[in-house]
């Protein structure tokens, strides 16, 4: 069975302070990691991708197959970084469902 | 990117009726769409997947009775919530691969989500 924990539901950081937001994944294959992010009144939307490699809105998240880990950083918070964020995993192979993480809600202090 | 569309965005309806909620994929076809289910303040749990021409694969303890869903064709798919009763109040929100995009395995594009609302 596929799983995905976050264990923080809440996060509060100073803007300007880095951020990490941690995820963990149970998964019997290789698997693909996403983060999803919902900003206020907004639907949920693609922050990035662990197949991409790349870094979007200065987020960077890094693969750790060892600890099974997926964590979400960014060095210097910005006050509209605030907002909910997912961790989500998916197989690899033809169209496969996602399952997400209960969320962490990362809230920016001005 | 892709367009994914929900209507309505939101319904109040009485307990017992049944309540029909709307998927569009508008800007690609998608042979296959997720309906996913939020409780407040909660995660986003899987209910089933939704497959063009055929019967939906619903996940464990996902009622399929009550629960109908249909993907008629290759933009539209329906959720439709039979015999409503108040603990089926919840925000329910479809999403969808646009394959020539992203791959069958890439980004998901959600809808905005239909808030119903069982009285």
């Amino acid at each position: 069975a596929q799983r995905v924990t976050q264990p923080e539901k809440l996060l509060s950081v100073f803007k300007g302070a880095p951020v990490e937001l941690k995820c963990n994944y149970s998964y019997s294959g290789s698997p693909e990691l996403f983060w999803y992010v919902q900003y206020s009144r907004q639907r949920l939307q693609l922050l990035l991708r662990h197949i991409s490699r790349e870094s979007i809105k200065g987020f960077t998240a890094d693969l750790n197959k060892g600890e099974t880990s997926f964590h979400l950083k960014k060095p210097f918070a910005q006050e509209e970084d605030s907002a909910m964020y997912y961790c989500a995993l998916s197989g690899r192979f033809g169209n496969e469902k996602l399952t997400f993480g209960t969320g962490t809600r990362l809230t920016i202090i001005p | 990117g892709a367009v994914v569309s929900q209507h309505p965005s939101w319904v109040i309806c009485k307990s017992g009726t049944s309540v029909k909620i709307e998927c569009r994929s508008l800007d690609f076809q998608a042979t296959t769409m997720f309906w996913y289910r939020q409780f407040p303040k909660q995660s986003l749990m899987l209910m089933a997947t939704s497959n063009e021409g055929s019967k939906a694969t619903y996940e464990q303890g996902v009622e399929k009775d009550k629960f109908l869903i249909n993907h008629a064709s290759l933009t539209l798919s329906t959720l439709t919530v039979t015999s409503a009763h108040p603990e089926d109040s919840s925000f329910y929100i479809c999403s969808a691969r646009d394959p020539l995009l992203a791959g069958a395995t890439g980004e998901l594009f959600f809808g905005e989500g239909s808030r119903l609302t069982v009285l």
